[in-house]
């Protein structure tokens, strides 16, 4: 149990468009989702944390209006990259957890290639 | 100070050797504490909780100081398939925060 599956795995853009990442947790309902994001040889720094038909929560220092996050149901939240450039290339994660439990279940990530 | 500090590494052990590696973190107030496994361009997995008593898995131990600010995680007879990054986790009212890792590479 406690699957979490991203859409798509991997991805190359050009510069200037719109990418969005889907984050499913398929066989739970997932209360809170949060997204992380990864640089080549770096820890996974957090961006933001969705709950289930509220605003996300950014972190200092993320754009809102650049990543747009959508978590419209408890097994779906989305990661919209817009107006991508090619230093938003990175790995996108996300993970999902269920209230009152602390464990995350993480996603398979997707890379992100911006050209 | 970072939130949550781990040696980056790379350590480089033997097969059948026992490493150790230590994560510290500065806010106090954290409830708890992980050990995941990341491998190469993979999302990481939970290894193992760590609890105030400390706990064992097979050959994977790990240890909590509150009063320091530090956990640990041990493991003995290392495997080559135990090479991986193994980030240290630190969570308090379900704000996770990632150590930047430590780079295990286990050799024949």
């Amino acid at each position: 149990g406690a699957v979490v599956s991203q859409h798509p795995s991997w991805v190359i853009c050009k510069s200037g468009t719109s990418v969005k990442i889907e984050c499913r947790s398929l066989d739970f309902q997932a209360t809170t989702m949060f997204w992380y994001r990864q640089f080549p040889k770096q820890s996974l720094m957090l961006m933001a944390t969705s709950n289930e038909g509220s605003k996300a929560t950014y972190e200092q220092g993320v754009e809102k209006d650049k990543f747009l996050i959508n978590h419209a149901s408890l097994t779906l939240s989305t990661l919209t990259v817009t107006s991508a450039h090619p230093e938003d290339s990175s790995f996108y994660i996300c993970s999902a957890s269920v209230l009152g439990l602390e464990e995350q279940y993480f996603g398979p990530g997707t890379r992100l290639t911006v050209t | 100070r970072k939130e949550v500090e781990q040696d980056p590494g790379p350590f480089n052990v033997p097969e059948g050797a026992t490493v150790a590696f230590n994560c510290t973190y500065s806010n106090s107030a954290s409830q708890s504490f992980f050990w995941y496994r990341q491998d190469c361009r993979k999302e990481p997995k939970l290894l193992m909780s760590v609890y105030s008593s400390g706990n064992e898995d097979g050959r994977f131990t790990a240890q909590l100081n509150r009063a320091s600010q530090y956990i640990s995680l041990l493991i003995r007879d290392s495997k080559l398939s135990d090479s991986a990054t193994y980030l240290c986790v630190v969570n308090g009212n379900n704000d996770m925060r990632f150590g930047a890792g430590t780079r295990l590479t286990v050799k024949p």
